[in-house]
């Protein structure tokens, strides 16, 4: 079956400090990769959409500038929360689909931050 | 505005009954999702609903989808403690025109308990 595979699967930093995660389709090439973050106890909330090769289209409330998100390639696509805070704090998940295929969820990033 | 509501949010079972889970839905669609998570795990896919009517059996559970009615139902036989867990519907947005923006919606989450 297809694969995602997110990494790291737990990072804990400073505030102030920006953190990289990564999301790979590892058997099939991914046109559209999706981020969301969970909040304890909460569902999840889509944060963006991203395509190969083109820019993210965000979600009404989701900052641009402080999550930046990156798709060069049909398998990588990149969230880079910049100067996180406290409130970022949070499991963010991504998943990948192909044209054929339901979205398929790599294992999730909690993000601790200090 | 696509909006999806499960219920019940909280379901505490006894071991061996049986019970439903219900997600509505606001608009038109016809591919809808559940999944399976477990605490501080990403979500395990259980269900894929396509088409009106469609129903799919795994185990001890059972997901239906009845488009026209926008509701989806995930029914447990004999619950056993294993089944322990949150479960999440999704709906996927369509336009007037059936195609698939690709963005799914989730439901609030139910988290299910079942004890002896």
């Amino acid at each position: 079956g297809a694969v995602v595979s997110q990494h790291p699967s737990w990072v804990i930093c400073k505030s102030g400090t920006s953190v990289k995660i990564e999301c790979r389709s590892l058997d099939f090439q991914a046109t559209t990769m999706f981020w969301y973050r969970q909040f304890p106890k909460q569902s999840l909330m889509l944060m963006a959409t991203s395509n190969e090769g083109s820019k993210a289209t965000y979600e009404q409330g989701v900052e641009k500038d402080k999550f930046l998100i990156n798709h060069a390639s049909l398998t990588l696509s990149t969230l880079t929360v910049t100067s996180a805070h406290p409130e970022d704090s949070s499991f963010y998940i991504c998943s990948a689909r192909d044209l054929r295929q339901p979205q398929h969820f790599g294992d999730g990033t909690r993000l601790s931050i200090l | 505005e696509l909006k999806v509501e499960q219920n019940p949010l909280f379901l505490s079972m006894q071991e061996g009954k049986n019970y439903t889970i219900y997600c509505n839905y606001s608009t038109t669609s016809d591919r809808l999702y559940w999944y399976r998570q477990d605490p501080g795990k990403s979500l395990e896919s259980l269900f894929v609903l396509l088409s009106n009517g469609a129903v799919k059996q795994e185990g001890r559970l059972m997901a239906s989808l009845d488009t026209k009615a926008r509701l989806s139902t995930l029914h447990i036989t004999a619950a056993v403690h294993d089944l322990s867990a949150t479960y999440f519907c999704a709906v996927e947005g369509v336009n007037a025109g059936g195609t698939s923006y690709g963005k799914l919606t989730f439901g609030q989450g139910t988290i299910l308990t079942v004890h002896p």
